[in-house]
């Protein structure tokens, strides 16, 4: 079956300007999290949702993140007023349930270039 | 704060020769462990998880793991590399909570020259 996909795959932006990167889960998969890895960094997470909970928001790094995710589908993660230091590739996983022992399935990312 | 550390940043061997790649975590409590891999042009994907029980597991592709909880390592070892192992490996830890958020070491990058 289809994997999780995330677009676009490529995004220059302006500093100062808003985007919007977009994932889509498994179908079927109820937890969706997002990651995002800085040159020569490790993942760090950002968000993580889970069926109707709350998300658990304690990765965003500052008030100019945000994302939302329409039932268990489609995810969007937007950044305000974007810097250069937002410049990163974007991560989305997802997983049948939440809980940590689930393996975490990862989209191509999207490569986020401010300018 | 929690830390996942990976000791080697780049490392080049032969084909057949042995591997091991080591990473440490700062917490303390219940820890799901896994090792994610990332080929070339590809997404991130599972190597090996361990949750409990056996502290050496295998994984796909001849690669095994070994937790110890007395020194908060869980190294990646494969015996006779390949060619087809180069790609970057990911140490990652979930604090065996509810929340399945992961903390992600920095990565290694493993060249294997044929």
């Amino acid at each position: 079956g289809a994997g999780v996909s995330q677009s676009p795959s490529n995004k220059v932006t302006e500093k100062g300007k808003d985007v919007e990167l977009r994932c889509d889960p498994i179908s079927g998969h109820t937890a969706l999290y997002w990651y995002r890895q800085r040159l020569g960094q490790g993942l760090e997470f950002l968000i993580y949702f889970q069926g109707n909970s709350a998300p658990d928001k304690s990765g965003l790094p500052s008030d100019r993140f945000s994302a939302e995710r329409t039932g268990e589908s489609v995810s969007t993660l937007t950044i305000q007023r974007t810097q250069q230091e937002d410049s990163a590739v974007y991560l989305c996983a997802s997983t049948p349930e939440g809980g940590g022992r689930y393996e975490q399935y990862f989209g191509p990312g999207t490569r986020l270039t401010v300018t | 704060a929690q830390s996942v550390s990976q000791h080697n940043h780049h490392v080049i061997l032969s084909e057949a020769a042995s591997l091991e790649l080591g990473c440490n975590y700062s917490y303390g409590g219940t820890v799901n462990l896994f090792w994610y891999v990332q080929y070339p042009g590809q997404h991130l994907q599972l190597l090996l998880k361990y949750f409990s029980g056996d502290p050496l597991v295998k994984g796909i592709k001849g690669f095994e793991a070994e937790f110890i909880k007395s020194k908060f390592s869980f190294n990646l070892r494969k015996p006779s590399v390949q060619w087809s192992d180069t790609a970057e490996y990911f140490c990652a830890v979930n604090r065996g909570s509810t929340l399945g958020r992961l903390y992600f070491g920095r990565g290694t990058q493993l060249t294997v020259w044929p």
